[in-house]
């Protein structure tokens, strides 16, 4: 099934230690993105990728880093995870030579930073 | 700044009407999405205006005013699965999403 995939769907994670959030697309999208969500804010975008080899920082970017070695895999990595990027975690990707370029996103992953 | 207001949370009866509101203000217009997000789910593309008017899918529909800054999802004949937190986004001049916080929408039988 056509789709991204993230990994984990849940983690609980002590602060200070490093966590890598997985991100695989099999659409061939060119651009793809990773967002955060809580409670009453809108998702706010971290970092995002247009292309396979370049990536760009979002609204929310301190803390996190991003790479994008092929079209595929987006990987977010907070290096020493603080309480406050507990949140809920979405990949997303898009063709964005396409006239509206939708998003598709991903199920999500459950951080929690204690 | 930018924004994107919409209710917090509203409730319907099943198999009736409802409208859910958007209003904006941004840095430029490109384009202004709804997305449906069920709850622990990912958000899915509902709709996407452009051009003022109204889109109809189905027993969705979707309106944009681009001078007034405002959009409307509009549900009609509800039902239980239509509970879920809807999620309008517009599009600036560079080309970024702003995303509202969403609507809660409650349906009740």
């Amino acid at each position: 099934i056509a789709g991204i995939t993230q990994a984990p769907t849940s983690q609980i994670l002590a602060a200070g230690r490093r966590m890598t959030l997985r991100c695989t697309q099999d659409m061939r999208h060119n651009a793809m993105y990773w967002y955060r969500q809580d409670l009453g804010l809108g998702l706010r975008l971290i970092h995002y990728s247009n292309t396979a080899g370049t990536t760009g920082k979002g609204e929310v970017p301190d803390g996190y880093s991003v790479s994008r070695a092929n079209t595929d895999d987006f990987p977010l990595t907070l290096a020493s995870a603080v309480p406050s990027q507990t949140s809920v975690y979405f990949c997303a990707s898009s063709d964005s030579n396409s006239g509206a370029n939708v998003l598709t996103f991903g199920a999500g992953s459950r951080l929690t930073v204690l | 700044g930018q924004n994107i207001d919409q209710p917090t949370e509203m409730t319907a009866t099943e198999g009736a009407i409802v409208q859910i509101n958007c209003t904006y203000q941004t840095s430029g217009f490109n384009g202004l999405f709804w997305y449906q997000q069920h709850a622990g789910e990912a958000p899915t593309f509902l709709s996407y205006n452009v051009l003022d008017g109204l889109e109809e899918k189905g027993r969705f529909s979707s309106f944009l005013s681009r001078s007034k800054g405002y959009s409307y999802l509009l549900l009609k004949e509800l039902q239980m699965k239509d509970s879920a937190s809807y999620l309008c986004a517009v599009r600036d001049s560079n080309y970024q999403l702003i995303w509202g916080a969403g609507t809660k929408l409650i349906i009740k039988p």
